[in-house]
């Protein structure tokens, strides 16, 4: 079985600083795993996605993550945020051979002017 | 190209009644899952069918239902409503089930049971 731990769930960081927002895994089979984000009223849209190869990924609006495979984590960062940025953000996961994802619990990162 | 549809996008039924989500994935799409979002659950995998065919189930009851049709539009079902089953409703389509395919979400439909 796979799950995902968000250790935060509110971030709160004030215009232009950098952000990392958490998040681990557990699995008993090989995963791929992928930050999603969340305005309100709105569907997931992607923000990055690992599935193999180098275990820093770039993704769009600035962000990036860093897949950790002894630490079981893939942490997301930004160096500068905006107040566009303020949103929810879930890390999934997704076993290999199957397309459903499993989420984190999500984190609400709120940027302050 | 046209993202994921959802209709209704907002939907207020009654316990005990039963209620249809309708879901139109992005054209040349043959794979479409549904996944609930409550603020109690957080987000769980529902089912997810291919090419008119259930692939794959999440832990629901069987009040959930769903199926797809020939033109990959997919309908889910849900009978004798609870008040938990408040929650948005999120469809997910993509071309099929290799790894490299990005899941592309709709915006969801927002039942609310009373």
């Amino acid at each position: 079985a796979q799950s995902v731990t968000q250790l935060d769930s509110q971030v709160p960081v004030f215009e232009e600083a950098p952000v990392e927002l958490r998040c681990n895994y557990s699995s008993s089979v090989s995963v791929y795993l992928f930050w999603y984000v969340q305005y309100p009223n709105q569907g997931l849209q992607l923000l990055l996605k690992y599935l193999s190869g180098s275990t820093l990924v770039k993704g769009i609006n600035g962000f990036e993550a860093e897949f950790n495979k002894s630490q079981t984590s893939f942490h997301l960062r930004k160096p500068s945020v905006h107040i566009s940025d303020t949103a929810e953000y879930f890390c999934a996961v997704r076993r290999t051979g199957a397309n459903n994802l499993f989420f984190g619990t999500g984190t609400r990162l709120t940027v302050i002017p | 190209k046209a993202g994921v549809t959802q209709t209704p996008r907002y939907l207020i039924k009654t316990r005990g009644q039963q209620v249809t989500l309708s879901c139109s994935p992005i054209s040349g799409h043959r794979s479409v899952s549904w996944y609930q979002q409550t603020p109690g659950q957080g987000l769980q995998f529902l089912f997810e069918y291919f090419s008119e065919t259930q692939r794959n189930k999440g832990n629901f009851p069987g009040r959930f239902s769903g199926r797809q049709f020939s033109n990959s539009r997919s309908e889910m079902n849900v009978s004798t409503l609870e008040l938990g089953d408040s929650a948005l409703y999120l469809c997910a389509s993509s071309k099929g089930q290799a790894t490299s395919y990005e899941q592309y979400f709709g915006p969801g439909t927002r039942l609310t049971v009373t």
